[in-house]
């Protein structure tokens, strides 16, 4: 079956420091990746996505690459921010299975001024 | 574009009630609709997929008959928690699939806080 493995948190860093959040996949298809940021008592919202191999994901500053040959689509930012403190979701969605996703545990940011 | 709405976001009742959370989205139709549920501090489990129109499929492990799910236009999907107990204290959350084959994407609620006593 599928599955997504994130980088365990809780992460702590300071304002404007550099981000990197791991993620790997197993897929039996060509699924679509995602990244989803959850604030306190929130639902998930889209960060970014990619659909294919190469593709890059971008928003707000954060980026992701969909590597098929790493199965890989690791979150980065270059200066991250107080207010991007969340619990950020790697995401695969299965579109051979009616879009059903499957997510990493989550890991959690806690960015310091 | 692309909303989506749960009412309530936040709800408390006494064991052995039951409880109806709605899911709708509010600029699209969706004829496929997702329900998960996540505990404090962990991941999303998809619990179903709401079918507008068809019976909802459920995940392996969940009841069908304590959650229930209609999902009666393409803008609605409602899950009933029957019988509530503690242990179905949660964060539900909804999404709705927007898309074709190609390239889905779900769009997600901000959630509904049912806390059973």
């Amino acid at each position: 079956g599928n599955s997504v493995t994130q980088m365990e948190g809780p992460v702590t860093l300071s304002e404007e420091a550099f981000l990197t959040i791991n993620c790997t996949y197993t897929a039996t298809g060509y699924p679509s990746l995602f990244w989803y940021v959850q604030y306190p008592g929130e639902g998930l919202q889209l960060l970014l996505k990619a659909t294919k191999a190469d593709d890059k994901g971008s928003n707000k500053g954060f980026e992701a690459t969909y590597r098929k040959e790493t199965t890989s689509f690791h979150l980065e930012k270059g200066s991250v921010q107080v207010s991007d403190s969340a619990v950020y979701f790697c995401a695969l969605s299965d579109q051979a299975n009616a879009g059903k996703s499957t997510f990493g545990d989550g890991t959690t940011l806690t960015v310091k001024p | 574009g692309a909303v989506v709405s749960q009412h309530p976001s936040r709800v408390i009742c006494k064991s052995g009630t039951s409880v109806k959370i709605e899911c709708r989205s509010l600029d699209f139709q969706a004829t496929t609709m997702f329900w998960y549920r996540q505990f404090p501090k962990q991941s999303l489990m998809l619990m179903a997929t709401s079918n507008e129109g068809s019976k909802a499929t459920y995940e392996q492990g969940v009841e069908k008959d304590k959650f229930l799910i209609n999902h009666a236009s393409l803008t609605l999907s409602t899950l009933t928690v029957t019988s509530a107990h503690p242990e179905d204290s949660s964060f539900y959350i909804c999404s709705a699939r927007l898309g074709t084959a190609a390239s889905y994407e779900q769009y997600f609620g901000p959630g509904t806080r049912l806390t059973v006593t």
